[in-house]
């Protein structure tokens, strides 16, 4: 079983939708979950940094942590073009150990 | 603030030669960087630790003889791809943790594509 489990899409919506991203993980240790976003051929760009459970709004994107469930989610409210990108989550048990990345869903906005 | 950049971008190079990418902090210093490999449509993957004064710590399955990692100061970190082959065509990213110290705030570099002929 992997550590970290994402669905890789594709995934496309029209303009203006909410999206939902989605990861789990087996790992009970994790302590911090992170959003990425990968432009094609670009390294990825930290989107949003939870610790431990609960939600976090940044703008148009919500962060929510379901540690009882090892569920973690990513909320694009009024998703535009410009969102379309691979989304990564990542996380870790903290004290400079290991990150495990998901593999990455791939969304399209269409305008 | 917190930039990482690479060098270069993007490489192709012939069977049998080595390749060496920099990974730099721009305006903060990183005692710790650290490389990752991404194959097409998989996820990145940590090949090893970097860590300024002191030897690189790599992953189970990363050869170091291959791979060589050399932390030259606090903003500088390089990876040698010694006698490269097909298989080793990639993309590599490098990150060092945020100024805040935190390891679970990385700050990605924009990769380089290796492509080996």
């Amino acid at each position: 079983q992997k550590e970290v489990e994402q669905d890789p899409g594709p995934l496309s919506v029209p303009e203006g939708a909410i999206v939902s991203l989605n990861c789990t993980y087996s790992n009970s240790a994790f302590q911090y979950f992170m959003w990425y976003r990968q432009y094609s051929r670009k390294g990825p760009e930290l989107l949003m940094y939870t610790y431990s459970s609960g939600n976090k709004e940044d703008g148009r994107f919500t962060a929510q942590v379901d540690k009882s469930s090892k569920y973690i989610s990513l909320f694009i409210r009024d998703s535009q073009p410009s969102d379309s990108a691979t989304y990564l989550c990542a996380m870790s048990a903290g004290g400079g150990n290991q990150f495990y990345f998901g593999t990455g869903t791939s969304l399209t906005v269409i305008p | 603030g917190a930039v990482v950049s690479q060098h270069p971008s993007w490489v192709i190079c012939k069977s049998g030669t080595s390749v060496k990418i920099e990974c730099r902090s721009l305006d903060f210093q990183a005692t710790t960087m650290f490389w990752y490999r991404q194959f097409p449509k998989q996820s990145l993957m940590l090949m090893a630790t970097s860590n300024e004064g002191s030897k690189a710590t790599y992953e189970q399955g990363v050869e170091k003889d291959k791979f060589l990692i050399n932390h030259a100061s606090l903003t500088l970190s390089t990876l040698t791809v010694t006698s490269a082959h097909p298989e080793d065509s990639s993309f590599y990213i490098c990150s060092a943790p945020g100024t805040s110290g935190s390891y679970n705030e990385q700050f990605f570099g924009p990769g380089t594509r290796l492509t080996v002929l």
